[in-house]
């Protein structure tokens, strides 16, 4: 079946601007989950969602926002870019239930000058 | 907070070594999960443990949950050049507030 599919692959953005990523999960898994990944801080959880509900969220501001369609497909949105907001933004989904493995997509590379 | 600290940081060995990498927390995971990921890619699932004790092997690859849950190693076996890259371990939330905590990462380079 096929993985977890993220668009845009690569991006550059103004700082000030504003930023949405596009993620669709594996077939059937309801849960997609959003992480950022930088050298510095390596893979760092951004946010989970369920159902069209957020169910979890990480520790970063509210520039970060996110939401989830009724087929489970999933955005991302950054608003008001800064230059540490450049990194590797992976999507990953999975199936219900706790502790069920996660599969990533291949990410989107999102640079801020 | 909970912390996954991965050992080695870095790794560089020669071809047709053995190594083996450590994920250690004070946590008790549901599961725990090893990614191997390549510049610019995203992390691929190598491998899931979810019993105490529980050991697989995936060829070259030996992966064991510790008795407790709260650790896992990973010992790779005549290291090769494809072996290299970024291998990250991950924690299943046990209480549901969090889904996943990711290790600090182990970067592994193997010199042919």
């Amino acid at each position: 079946k096929a993985g977890v599919t993220q668009t845009p692959r690569y991006l550059i953005k103004t700082r000030g601007q504003q930023v949405t990523l596009s993620c669709s999960p594996i077939s059937g898994h309801r849960s997609v989950s959003w992480y950022q990944q930088t050298p510095g801080q390596g893979l760092q959880f951004l946010f989970e969602y369920f159902s069209e509900t957020q169910r979890n969220k990480g520790n970063f501001p509210g520039r970060f926002s996110g939401r989830q369609f009724s087929n489970s497909r999933s955005e991302m949105n950054v608003s008001t870019l800064e230059l540490g907001d450049s990194a590797l933004y992976l999507c990953a989904s999975s199936g219900t239930g706790p502790g069920n493995t996660i599969y990533f997509g291949e990410g989107s590379w999102l640079t801020v000058v | 907070t909970q912390l996954l600290e991965q050992s080695p940081q870095f790794l560089s060995i020669q071809e047709g070594e053995n190594l083996t990498v450590y994920c250690n927390s004070s946590s008790v995971f549901s599961s725990l999960q090893w990614y191997r990921q390549e510049p610019g890619e995203g992390p691929v699932l190598l491998v899931t443990v979810v019993t105490g004790g529980e050991v697989k092997k995936l060829k070259r690859l030996t992966f064991q949950f510790g008795d407790a849950r709260k650790d896992s190693s990973l010992h790779i076996t005549a290291a090769q050049p494809g072996d290299t890259g970024l291998y990250l371990c991950a924690g299943g939330s046990v209480s549901g507030t969090y889904k996943y905590i990711f290790g600090t990462g182990t970067r592994l380079k193997v010199l042919a």
